[in-house]
């Protein structure tokens, strides 16, 4: 099994793209979640999927930010307009349902917005 | 609600001493704790977790925990630590039914030669 893939593995844009970053979580697992990790603010929970559908989104900072699931391998968090704030380290994670079973972590995406 | 405090933020030792990285948690609710290990550049990997049964947990790199329910903690031991434990770890609980964990801030270990 390959893990959690997730890419890019850096990405630099200007302030006021648009950013899109990818998931591609393993297989079977019926769960996946997007945590943005800083500094600052260490771990937060931006969204959680159950079954491509999503349940929580109330971690997502703003409008700017939007995720999609459209399938069982595939998702995406979506960032427009970027701007400096949102630079940090985006994780996917996936897993099988329930908090139990833990969660396989990607390698993650830095973001830079300058 | 739950909630989880690192109380160190970085963690200096010498190679070959033991160490612990300590972890307190609230819940008024039945939780699964976890230790986490982020390498440099990496994502977290998952290191040990406790959901019932014996109170004390180990992985299958020599590092252990113990759940205290008295004293609402979790602490991460490792009796003889190596250059390559050196990482940050976080500690997480979750409460028992759901989906989510809350995170700790993260103890930095750094292990010296």
């Amino acid at each position: 099994d390959a893990g959690v893939i997730q890419s890019p593995r850096h990405e630099v844009t200007e302030m006021g793209q648009e950013v899109t970053l990818r998931c591609k979580p393993i297989s079977g697992h019926n769960s996946l979640f997007w945590y943005r990790q800083t500094m600052m603010r260490g771990l937060e929970l931006l969204i959680y999927f159950n079954n491509n559908v999503p349940i929580d989104d109330s971690g997502m900072p703003e409008d700017r930010f939007s995720a999609k699931m459209p399938n069982a391998s595939f998702s995406t968090l979506k960032i427009q307009p970027s701007e400096p704030r949102d630079s940090a380290v985006y994780f996917c994670a996936s897993s099988r349902q329930g908090v139990d079973y833990g969660y396989t972590f990607g390698s993650g995406t830095r973001l830079t917005v300058v | 609600a739950q909630s989880v405090t690192q109380l160190d933020s970085q963690v200096p030792v010498f190679e070959e001493a033991p160490v612990e990285l300590r972890c307190n948690y609230s819940s008024s609710v039945s939780v699964y704790l976890f230790w986490y290990v982020q390498y440099p550049n990496q994502g977290l990997q998952l290191l040990l977790k406790y959901l019932s049964g014996s109170t004390l947990v180990e992985s299958i790199n020599g590092f252990e925990a113990e759940f205290n329910k008295s004293q609402t903690s979790f602490h991460l031991r490792k009796p003889s630590v190596h250059i390559s434990d050196t990482a940050e770890y976080f500690c997480a609980v979750g409460a028992s039914g759901t989906y989510k964990y809350i995170f700790g801030t993260g103890t930095r270990l750094k292990v010296l030669a």
